[in-house]
């Protein structure tokens, strides 16, 4: 059971360049959502999606574009990348059915440094 | 968004010793859950307890137990006997009830060290 699988695990990029942040999950969970993590910081939500077709904003969205067309994938995209996006992405998922414990499952996260 | 506090940013305990962390959290909720997650140096998040606010009783997972005090909207985590593989970053984390669209809420981490 590979549970929730991110990819690319390390990246770098340039100020302005593009890239997708690759989710996927193989336990039917209806719930995902994307976070970035920071020194002091904490998780903060960037977006999350409680199923195919449907996306809603986090905490810190700026920046930052989702889109859910299957319930296995969601990735997430930096369109124009900025030194500001220097994070670890993780990816979380969750069920809705019972029983339900409410516990996110999460990817090994993704560390992304913008040059 | 809810409030989520950890006051201890760093903590070290000698092994086998006890060390408790805590964690205090803003809502007006009534129903809602709480958990405990453990980063290790290896990244991975790792559930360790959770504890459901209609819950009098304090969850308990083998060395870790939280002792969880609704009104005074605390949560603290007890690990008791500690080991060198406990050392990692513990992360309090809140989420309104009954889940489905809810999101967790994360507080900054305590980072905790074993000492051998």
């Amino acid at each position: 059971n590979a549970g929730v699988t991110q990819t690319p695990k390390f990246q770098v990029l340039k100020t302005g360049q593009s890239m997708t942040l690759q989710c996927a999950q193989d336990m039917n969970h209806e719930y995902m959502s994307w976070y970035r993590q920071d020194p002091g910081m904490g998780l903060r939500l960037i977006h999350y999606s409680v199923g195919a077709g449907i996306t809603d904003q986090g905490e810190v969205p700026n920046g930052y574009n989702v889109s859910r067309s299957t319930t296995e994938d969601f990735p997430l995209r930096l369109l124009s990348a900025a030194p500001s996006q220097t994070s670890v992405y993780f990816c979380a998922s969750r069920g809705a059915g019972a029983p339900n414990t409410g516990e996110l499952f999460f990817g090994e996260g993704s560390r992304l440094t913008v040059l | 968004a809810q409030t989520v506090t950890q006051s201890q940013p760093e903590m070290s305990v000698q092994e086998a010793e006890t060390v408790t962390l805590s964690c205090t959290y803003d809502t007006s909720e009534n129903n809602y859950y709480l958990f405990w997650y453990k980063q290790p140096p290896s990244r991975q998040m790792i559930l360790v307890i959770r504890q459901e606010a209609y819950k009098q009783q304090n969850a308990t997972e083998n060395r870790f137990s939280v002792n969880f005090q609704k009104a005074a909207k605390s949560f603290s985590l007890k690990i008791s006997d500690s080991q060198l593989g406990d050392t990692a970053m513990y992360f309090c984390a809140f989420g309104e009830g009954p889940t489905g669209a809810n999101n967790l809420f994360f507080g900054t981490g305590t980072r905790l060290t074993v000492i051998p």
